[in-house]
């Protein structure tokens, strides 16, 4: 069964403290995503990567970065929390990259900054 | 304005009515329309995938594209207890890369037995 997981469900941090929120999946796809979710804003894409090494800016880059360095792994970095930043964040991939291709989620992190 | 516009709900209905979850866009250049279901505490799934207009059944969920309204709705029918959930519209044009979807705020249903 295909998985994505996310390695925390909760967190809470501190204005000013650098952030890693951590995504694996078992499914060997190419292309891996970082959204988070709002209330009243629904899903907005951070960072997306296509490749091991490769990143791309989605709608809302500022005040984070990313990293993939081995395929089946994508972390979000925060580098300095704000609270303008408490929210989900939810990971998800995929395999071919077609504009109209199933994307698979993980279960979230709910962060939270102080 | 948002390029997809989701009334956030919540909706609350009876067991066994049929529900009817819309979105509207502006953008005329969307060709993909999905529509994702959320379980409380946990991500998004793929529950429809419509390409550019017309409907599409999958059991007791339809799914409807109008493109010259920019309008799109999803139909429940029968709807159970276990329909409970955010229903997120999301669309794509043609031209993106895979992934980068544009998604609605997402309608919270409620089915009551």
């Amino acid at each position: 069964d295909v998985k994505v997981t996310q390695s925390s469900r909760y967190l809470v941090k501190r204005t000013g403290e650098k952030v890693f929120l951590e995504c694996v999946q078992d499914m060997d796809h190419e292309n891996m995503f970082w959204y988070r979710q709002d209330p009243g804003l629904g899903l907005r894409l951070i960072y997306f990567s296509y490749d091991v090494k490769m990143k791309e800016k989605g709608d809302i880059p500022e005040g984070y970065s990313v990293s993939r360095e081995k395929k089946e792994r994508f972390s979000l970095i925060l580098e300095s929390a704000s609270t303008n930043q408490t929210s989900m964040y939810l990971c998800a991939s995929s395999s071919t990259g077609a504009a109209n291709e199933k994307l698979f989620f993980g279960s979230g992190t709910q962060l939270s900054v102080l | 304005q948002k390029e997809v516009e989701q009334d956030p709900g919540p909706l609350s209905v009876p067991e066994g009515a049929i529900v009817s979850l819309n979105c509207t866009y502006s953008n005329s250049a969307f060709q993909y329309f999905m529509w994702y279901r959320q379980y409380s505490r946990k991500g998004p799934e793929l529950l429809m995938y419509t390409y550019s207009s017309g409907n599409k059944e999958d059991g007791r969920f339809t799914a409807q594209v109008d493109k010259s309204s920019k309008y799109i709705s999803l139909f429940i029918r029968d709807s159970q207890p276990s329909d409970s959930a955010t229903y997120l519209c999301a669309m794509s044009p043609v031209y993106n890369q895979g992934g980068k979807l544009i998604f609605g705020q997402g309608t919270e249903l409620s089915v009551k037995p």
